[in-house]
């Protein structure tokens, strides 16, 4: 059970690139969460998605943000021509269709520096 | 102030002695649930406890609820060095919009 997996660990954009983040969650999950940590900050919301589907995106700018999930593959959350202030860590987490009680299960971030 | 704020910001004690870490939030939730981060890595869930519980016990954790003051703590009894991290509580609000709102985190350092 390998757990969360995101990639790429590490990516150096310059500004005005894009930027794609990769993220399988879980075996057996099918809810998909997106949060962006900043330095010595917590984590903020950005996307909701299930298979195929934007459940909550309220946290997601509206310009040069988007993210999918689909039927087949990893999530990717893409960030165009970036900006030195998207540099983060960007983290994906998951958790399994009904389960209840909302328990997430993160993958160890991908952290963005723009240049 | 945002849903979810730790109390205190950084934590320093001995090897040994115990840490309490408080949580306030403001919202009807389901249940909270404290977290924990180690440096450079993601976030690891440490326990739940639900909105008709007033405390759970796992290991050397504690966590109490108080829902008529929004708040919430963790207790981490004969602290080790491994405990050093960043510990975050999380909130699932009553109403089901299914994410979780995370507070800003307590840095604790364990000084061994």
């Amino acid at each position: 059970n390998a757990g969360v997996m995101q990639n790429p660990r590490h990516l150096v954009r310059r500004r005005g690139q894009e930027a794609r983040l990769r993220c399988s969650p879980m075996k057996g999950h099918s809810h998909v969460y997106w949060y962006r940590q900043l330095p010595e900050e917590g984590l903020k919301f950005m996307v909701y998605l299930q298979k195929e589907n934007i459940i909550d995106e309220s946290g997601m700018p509206k310009e040069r943000f988007s993210a999918e999930f689909p039927k087949e593959g990893p999530s990717i959350l893409r960030i165009q021509q970036v900006v030195r202030g998207d540099s983060a860590a960007y983290f994906c987490a998951s958790s399994p269709a009904d389960s209840g009680a909302n328990v997430l299960t993160f993958g160890a971030g991908s952290r963005l520096t723009v240049l | 102030s945002q849903q979810g704020e730790e109390d205190p910001q950084a934590l320093s004690i001995q090897e040994g002695e115990n840490a309490t870490m408080n949580c306030s939030y403001k919202t009807s939730i389901n249940n909270l649930q404290w977290y924990r981060q180690n440096s450079g890595r993601g976030l690891v869930h440490l326990i739940l406890i639900r909105s008709n519980e007033r405390e759970k016990h796992s290991g050397r954790l504690r966590v109490t609820l108080d829902t008529s003051k929004k708040s919430s703590s963790l207790l981490i009894t004969a602290s080790r060095a491994a405990d050093t991290a960043s510990y975050f509580c999380a909130t699932d609000p009553f109403g089901g919009n299914e994410k979780l709102t995370f507070g800003t985190g307590t840095r604790l350092t364990i000084i061994p």
